[in-house]
């Protein structure tokens, strides 16, 4: 069984300027969820979608950060305008509905200069 | 509030020797979940150990093992016989459920993680 998917591996961005990051989820997993670790911490949640719909983004600054999850399978997570403080890896995780151990993606290592 | 906490910044353990992490966690919710996964440099979080509240007895994957004392609110994570590829983070995370707008779903709530390093 293939793994969680994300793309790409590696990001280095000035600030102000945008960024997209893709996530392709386990096949069957309905849940797919976001999120954000900054050196030195646990992660954090951003956004957490069951099939199409968002159930959580209460931790996701709204007015820099979206995601979209089309026909409840891939999604792309993107920042604009970009942060210094946005310099973090960026971890999609998915599971099922039940059980629901989360199965996480290599990550995406984003650096904002 | 729900709270999950890893005192220990940073262990030491001998190869082929025994090692606890410890983790601890608040809530006042009946029903929850506890998660440890594993994080290489490479950075992918990898899952090792689930135990649910009302699990009787302590959860066991292999070399790992998780000693639940539910009157302490402790989640240890026990690892037998450490090898070398055991270096990593370790981060202690607690499921709960969330009722909202008519939806109930799993949140996970991580700790801030243990750096474990094996000495050969």
């Amino acid at each position: 069984e293939a793994g969680v998917a994300q793309s790409p591996r590696y990001k280095i961005i000035e600030k102000r300027q945008s960024v997209a990051f893709w996530c392709n989820p386990i096949s069957g997993h309905a849940t797919l969820y976001w999120y954000q670790q900054i050196l030195g911490q646990g992660p954090k949640l951003l956004i957490q979608f069951q099939n199409n719909g968002v159930v959580d983004d209460s931790q996701l600054p709204k007015d820099r950060f979206s995601a979209e999850r089309l026909k409840g399978v891939d999604s792309t997570l993107k920042i604009q305008p970009a942060k210094l403080e946005d310099s973090a890896v960026y971890l999609c995780a998915s599971s099922y509905r039940r059980p629901e151990t989360q199965y996480f993606g290599p990550g995406t290592r984003l650096l904002v200069l | 509030a729900q709270k999950i906490t890893q005192t220990q910044p940073g262990m030491f353990v001998q190869e082929k020797e025994a090692v606890t992490l410890d983790c601890t966690y608040d809530t006042s919710d009946p029903s929850y979940g506890l998660f440890w996964y594993k994080q290489p440099s490479s950075g992918e979080m990898i899952f090792l150990i689930y135990q649910g509240s009302y699990d009787q007895q302590n959860a066991t994957e292999g070399r790992y093992s998780l000693n639940f004392q539910k009157a302490r609110k402790s989640a240890n994570l026990v690892i037998s016989a450490s090898q070398l590829g055991d270096s990593a983070m370790y981060f202690c995370a607690m499921r709960l459920l969330i009722n909202a707008g008519g939806t109930s779903y799993g949140k996970l709530t991580f700790g801030q993680g243990t750096i474990l390093t094996v000495h050969p």
